[in-house]
């Protein structure tokens, strides 16, 4: 059973609005969660992480919130450049070392 | 910067072939893991380490097998290649413990075509 889930396959968006990911989650002993972002024939690339005792983390053009009461993550990006496009992969851990990966939202922004 | 290297970007091999992916990292991490990516289903955990000799099966094990002799290198094996077995492999590596910093390096990926 899918324990993180990205609803969204896809997402367009134009350049210099804003892109919002989202992510669910089922398991509550998750207490880290991460985002990554993946280009075509590469592998994945540590984007932004928060801990569950955040409810937002900020790195220059990019925002996580976390909703624990929803068991919701969402990623910002403002504002969106072409070169954001890629896929984009939300994941967690309880603990430390395994990390659950939810389905990936495959991102364009249109110039 | 961390560096995770897969020996090989492409490989194309037959059915029941016995299929070797090389996985090197050369930050002294404690902790490597073997993923498949497939369209729709993310990234899935095939088998991940701890330390040397140490092995835990991940999600979907069957039909795979790992090995880690040495701290820095992380082999999947493929006892007998499948079609379904056809997929983008993808290495990382991670410190031990559990620290604030908590993350996954990646490799750049293998793509196996089984034919």
């Amino acid at each position: 059973d899918q324990q993180v889930k990205q609803n969204s396959p896809s997402l367009s968006v134009q350049e210099g609005r804003i892109s919002i990911l989202n992510c669910d989650y089922t398991n509550s002993m998750f207490d880290y969660f991460l985002w990554y972002k993946k280009y075509p024939a590469e592998g994945p690339t540590f984007l932004i992480s928060i801990s569950s005792i955040k409810d937002k983390n900020e790195d220059g053009r990019f925002t996580v919130f976390l909703n624990k009461s929803a068991k919701h993550l969402s990623l910002h990006i403002v504002p969106s450049q072409p070169g954001d496009s890629a896929v984009y992969f939300c994941a967690a851990s309880a603990l430390g070392n395994q990390f659950y990966f939810g389905t990936g939202t495959s991102l364009t922004v249109i110039p | 910067d961390v560096k995770v290297t897969q020996s090989s970007r492409y490989l194309v091999k037959r059915t029941g072939e016995k299929v070797f992916l090389e996985c090197v990292q050369d930050m002294d991490h404690e902790n490597m893991f073997w993923y498949r990516q497939d369209p729709g289903l993310g990234l899935r955990l095939i088998y991940f380490s701890y330390d040397v000799k140490m092995k835990e099966k991940g999600d979907i094990p069957e039909g795979y097998s790992v090995s880690r002799e040495k701290k820095e290198r992380f082999s999947l094996i493929l006892e007998s290649a499948s079609t379904n077995q056809t997929s983008m492999y993808l290495c990382a590596s991670k410190p031990g413990g559990y620290r604030t910093q908590n993350i996954q390096y990646f490799g750049a990926g293998t793509r196996l075509s089984v034919l």
